[in-house]
């Protein structure tokens, strides 16, 4: 099965400065990449996602990028704001049809001030 | 258009009794998704089901957890003779179609806490 793996566990930046968070995923049939953002005792939320025929994709200060050659995938965060802190996960889905996700160990991101 | 429900939202059992946890999908989505989440986790897949149907079950375990979607009413994710492990939050999602390639929605979650 699916296998993913993320990093770091842990991230603290400076406000204002960018964050990235990687993952890898052994499957290379997998073809949808999804990134969650939990606050805490809060329900997982959908920030931004990207399918395997494409490479990038940016939304405002977001962007996600995915090399499938080497079958990993990252998260950018620019320009970061205190309300940024919270937990990030990484997740792969797909081989074709409607697979639960396989989730990343999840990465606290710290803005600090 | 209400988002994905789920109660309770906070349930307490002590060990060996049942857990009945409810997942009411987005409107308009056929599909559901159970994941567990243990304290300071990611979250594990448990089980993707369609109205009547169990699609796959490869994250459940083997024994006292079972999950079902009927026609009418939300998704049950039940869990008999519950033990300490079992303390976690479980999430539900829904997404509108099973073709891949479709977000997932999910719920506040139920935390549960075995006594």
């Amino acid at each position: 099965g699916e296998n993913v793996e993320q990093h770091p566990s842990t991230l603290s930046v400076q406000e204002g400065d960018s964050a990235v968070i990687k993952c890898t995923y052994s499957d290379s049939a997998s073809n949808y990449f999804p990134w969650y953002k939990q606050e805490l005792g809060k329900r997982p939320q959908l920030i931004i996602d990207i399918r395997s025929n494409v490479g990038e994709k940016k939304d405002q200060r977001i962007a996600v990028t995915l090399n499938k050659t080497a079958k990993h995938f990252s998260l950018h965060i620019t320009e970061t704001q205190p309300e940024d802190s919270a937990v990030y996960f990484c997740a792969a889905s797909g081989g074709g049809g409607a697979d639960g996700l396989t989730f990343g160990k999840g990465t606290h991101l710290i803005i600090q001030p | 258009n209400a988002g994905v429900m789920q109660n309770p939202r906070h349930l307490v059992r002590r060990r060996g009794q049942e857990a009945r946890l409810r997942c009411s999908p987005m409107k308009g989505h056929s599909h559901v998704y159970w994941y567990r989440q243990l304290p300071e986790e990611g979250l594990k897949f448990m089980v993707y089901l369609q109205k009547e149907n169990i699609i796959d079950e490869s994250g459940m375990p083997k024994e006292r957890f079972s999950a079902e979607f009927p026609k009418e009413g939300p998704s049950i994710l039940r869990i008999q003779q519950v033990v300490r492990g079992d303390s976690a939050a479980y999430f539900c999602a829904s997404s509108p179609s099973g073709l891949g390639f479709n977000e997932q929605f999910f719920g506040p979650g139920t935390r549960l806490t075995v006594l």
